[in-house]
């Protein structure tokens, strides 16, 4: 398997724009996370899909952020508008949480807003 | 006060030292807990898993579980310049890898 999929693996946009972030988890899998990562705050948890459903989404900033899991095997997470504070590395997780203990990462998305 | 509290560092030891790395955590219904290494630029991998208190070994690195103090520990024996990376602790109420609570993660470098 190829592993966490992610796309892109940066992104250079302007305030105000529309960005969209990309996750293909691992085959199956059952249980997708999406974090965000700063030299601020750390890794922290945005939203965390079960079987495709949004489980626990109080991670998620504002408004502005929406994440969607239309099937087993693809997530976006969207940031409409963006600003500069959004800037930072965006990781997509999955894992297997029925007897499973591990959270497989992908490469992150590096997320620049100017 | 943050959930789990970990030095930022960073740490530097010469090539064969034992390394030392430690979390705090607020929360004692924290049943599992973790250590992932990350690479510079990659994404974090899992380490070490454990279940309650307790210590657990794989190899040169040692996790250890201190409930009663809400303190966890990771030992490098023998550290390695590939041991250079930097390592998250991280918890969770629930098994598996559901919503995992993670600390600012310590940058380590092992000096050949």
């Amino acid at each position: 398997d190829a592993g966490v999929i992610q796309s892109p693996r940066h992104e250079v946009t302007e305030m105000g724009q529309e960005v969209t972030l990309r996750c293909k988890p691992i085959s199956g899998h059952n249980s997708l996370f999406w974090y965000r990562q700063t030299m601020m705050r750390g890794l922290e948890l945005l939203i965390y899909f079960n079987n495709n459903v949004p489980i626990d989404d109080s991670g998620m900033p504002e408004d502005r952020f929406s994440a969607k899991m239309p099937n087993a095997s693809f997530s976006t997470l969207k940031i409409q508008p963006s600003e500069p504070r959004d800037s930072a590395v965006y990781f997509c997780a999955s894992a297997q949480t029925r007897g499973g203990t591990e959270a497989f990462f992908g490469q992150g998305t590096r997320l620049t807003v100017v | 006060q943050k959930e789990v509290e970990q030095d930022p560092g960073p740490l530097s030891v010469p090539e064969g030292a034992i390394v030392s790395l430690n979390c705090t955590y607020s929360n004692s219904a924290f049943q599992y807990f973790m250590w992932y290494r990350q690479y510079s630029r990659k994404g974090p991998e899992l380490l070490m898993y454990t279940y309650s208190s307790g210590n657990k070994e794989d190899g040169r690195f040692t996790a250890q579980v201190d409930k009663s103090s809400k303190y966890i520990s990771l030992f490098i024996r023998d550290s390695q310049p590939s041991d250079s990376a930097t390592y998250l602790c991280a918890m969770s109420l629930l098994q598996g890898a559901q919503k995992l609570v993670f600390g600012q993660g310590t940058r380590l470098t092992i000096n050949p």
